[in-house]
């Protein structure tokens, strides 16, 4: 089993939207969890990061974590064209976050 | 301030043959990393480091060297180019202070092994 599964994609949804992009990851000890989004031929760019459990939000942006059923969620607001993206998941150790393992990605697609 | 850069932007390399790939950072961050993607991969990481001086060793660190002597710099050397090096590598640099979490990407170098 990989240490952070996330399901490829790809998701298409319609302009407006709620989106919802989910991982499960299977070592307990981790803490910090991450987004990232990721445009076409370029460098991630990290979104929201949260700390242990609990929710985080930013503007259209909310993530989710699950502690106890390892469980981690980005959900998008109001969806535009311009967040037509790959989103990668990820987690670190406290006071050690550049060891993060990354999940594949979610290609998502929004149409007008 | 320039964030992240990397160069070269795009590289192709003879099996064999050594090059090393540049990464700077204007943000005096002390942690930096090389990762890189491969399809249906993730991104998986090389090699990072918590400062000047200190490196250690990610999740694939064979056929790869990294040294860092300034804040600044954190260059990828490999040694032996092989096709499974073929891959696209980001470089990142990060900062934590307390809970709070700081992390930038470069815009990655294209390499091609043939």
């Amino acid at each position: 089993q990989k240490e952070v599964e996330q399901d490829p994609g790809p998701l298409s949804v319609p302009e407006g939207a709620i989106v919802s992009l989910n991982c499960t990851y299977s070592n307990s000890a981790f803490q910090y969890f991450m987004w990232y989004r990721q445009y076409s031929r370029k460098g991630p760019e990290l979104l929201m990061y949260t700390y242990s459990s609990g929710n985080k939000e930013d503007g259209r942006f909310t993530a989710q974590v699950d502690k106890s059923s390892k469980y981690i969620s980005l959900f998008i607001r109001d969806s535009q064209p311009s967040d037509s993206a790959t989103y990668l998941c990820a987690r670190g150790i406290k006071y050690n976050t550049d060891k993060l393992i990354f999940g594949t990605g979610t290609r998502l697609q929004v149409f007008p | 301030n320039a964030g992240v850069t990397q160069t070269p932007k795009f590289q192709v390399l003879k099996t064999g043959q050594s090059m090393t790939l540049q990464c700077a950072q204007d943000m005096n961050h002390e942690y930096m990393s090389w990762y890189r993607q491969d399809p249906g991969m993730g991104l998986r990481l090389i090699h990072y480091s918590v400062g000047a001086g200190i490196t250690d060793q990610g999740e694939v660190p064979n056929g790869y060297n990294v040294s860092r002597s300034t804040t600044e710099d954190f260059p990828l050397r490999l040694l032996s180019a092989a096709p499974s090096q073929t891959s696209v590598y980001f470089c990142a640099s990060s900062r934590t202070s307390g809970e709070e979490y700081e992390q930038y990407f470069g815009p990655g170098t294209r390499l091609t092994v043939t």
